[in-house]
């Protein structure tokens, strides 16, 4: 079955530790996304890749960093220099130039103390 | 994109319908409404999409009004398991404009389906 994995479900680090989430899919997507969501909010979009070795910040990029090295792959690194990590991740993916919708991930939530 | 005003909570009865609006009355001629779901601690989930014509799928039926300043998300027949945030977003088409495909999710209307 095609679809979109995040890893893992449940993420605990200390504070000042940079953490790796990561993101994977096998749907032939060519754009990829990263969202946060915190408690009651809605979702806000940190990066974004239409293509292989080419990503844009979002509205909240600060502190964020990503690589897009593969197609099928969009990791996210939390940096220390995020102030408040603690959060819901989420990853999308979708064709590129297409009405079709995203399809996303299941999601992971980090903490950090 | 054009922004959108949805209700922030409310109720209906499992089996019956389920009418959540949108207004979305800066919304112009090549930007579509797109209707997603959250259940709680999931991603979301996508249900359907229009432009001017009314829509329906094995989900749910969307109406636009003649104007397209709102919408309707009908939910024919709710199920406790249609309880979630559901999330009206206004997206232009990304064949005419080089948006980067992004989808700007505002808060959405909390629905709770009661017995």
């Amino acid at each position: 079955d095609g679809g979109i994995t995040q890893s893992p479900k449940y993420l605990f680090r200390k504070e000042g530790q940079n953490v790796t989430l990561s993101c994977e899919q096998n749907l032939n997507h060519d754009a990829m996304y990263w969202y946060r969501q915190d408690p009651g909010q809605g979702l806000r979009l940190i990066y974004y890749s239409q293509i292989v070795n080419d990503f844009q910040k979002g509205d909240i990029a600060e502190g964020y960093s990503v690589s897009r090295e593969k197609k099928e792959s969009f990791p996210l690194t939390v940096t220390s220099a995020q102030k408040n990590p603690t959060a819901f991740y989420l990853c999308a993916s979708s064709l590129r130039d297409s009405l079709y919708g995203y399809t996303f991930g299941s999601g992971t939530r980090l903490t950090v103390v | 994109d054009a922004k959108t005003t949805q209700p922030t909570s409310m109720d209906c009865a499992e089996g019956r319908a389920a009418n959540l609006p949108c207004n979305h009355s800066t919304i112009s001629g090549n930007e579509y409404v797109y209707w997603y779901r959250q259940i709680h601690s999931q991603g979301p989930q996508y249900i359907i999409h229009g432009l001017k014509n009314n829509e329906t799928n094995e989900m749910a039926s969307l109406i636009i009004t003649e104007d397209r300043k709102s919408s309707t998300l009908i939910l024919p027949h709710a199920t406790l398991r249609d309880t979630a945030v559901y999330y009206c977003i206004v997206r232009a088409n990304p064949m005419i404009k080089a948006a980067g495909n992004k989808l700007t999710f505002g808060g959405g209307t909390r629905v709770l389906v009661k017995p």
